[in-house]
């Protein structure tokens, strides 16, 4: 059973570039988050995607979009990329609470994460 | 969410039990207590979680104390290949949509397992 896989592991943008980030959730998922890690900090919460619809945002400016496919993957994009863009992507799935059975097995799985290196 | 608060960094011998506190003093009554680690240049790893009682599985121990202000994590034979971030993280299960919430890092604890 493949867990979270992300690509590509390695990403070199230059400033004002656009780029994508590609996750397929662990099977049997349908709920994909994407969370930033910039070095030294913990990862924090871009989005999440069900249902191919964005449900939860973090304080992230309008320049990070996402999508999720049928088949429930999901694409990061970022636009007009700045060197603070320089980070871990990590993306995580998960059940929709509701398929979960009892309250608070709100688990994420997580892939080993993009490095988007902005020059 | 309640926030967290871990310390920076903790040393253990390998083969004794780390044992890694976090405070979550302002933590309400429908808040779980998750614990994930990340090991060097992967992505984070669930751990466990409890409610309000202890809990325990194959990885490690979690200890909450009565008023479910603090809690304890516990790897009983820290091993070299433990050495990680250890994050701490409080929230609610879900909201009344039943969308999966949000995890909320901080820095978390480095634990470094000595030989």
């Amino acid at each position: 059973d493949a867990g979270v896989t992300q690509s590509p592991t390695h990403l070199i943008k230059t400033r004002g570039q656009q780029v994508t980030l590609r996750c397929s959730p662990k099977s049997g998922h349908d709920t994909v988050s994407w969370y930033q890690q910039a070095l030294g900090q913990g990862p924090q919460f871009i989005f999440q995607y069900y249902e191919e619809e964005e449900r939860q945002r973090g304080n992230f400016p309008d320049r990070f979009s996402g999508h999720q496919f049928p088949n429930y993957s999901s694409e990061l994009n970022v636009n007009a990329l700045l060197l603070g863009d320089s980070a871990l992507y990590l993306c995580a799935s998960s059940p929709f609470i509701s398929r979960q059975g009892f309250l608070g097995k709100n688990i994420q799985y997580f892939g080993a994460g993009t490095r988007l290196s902005v020059l | 969410d309640a926030k967290t608060t871990q310390p920076p960094s903790m040393d253990c011998a390998e083969g004794r039990a780390a044992n890694l506190p976090c405070n979550h003093s302002t933590i309400s009554g429908n808040e779980y207590v998750y614990w994930y680690r990340q090991i060097h240049s992967q992505g984070p790893q669930y751990i466990i979680h409890g409610l309000k009682n202890n809990e325990t599985n194959e990885m490690a121990s979690l200890i909450i104390t009565e008023d479910r202000k603090s809690s304890t994590l516990i790897l009983p034979h820290a091993t070299l290949r433990d050495t990680a971030v250890y994050y701490c993280i409080v929230r609610v299960a879900q909201n009344s949509g039943g969308s999966n919430y949000k995890l909320t890092f901080g820095k978390g604890t480095l634990l470094t397992v000595n030989p």
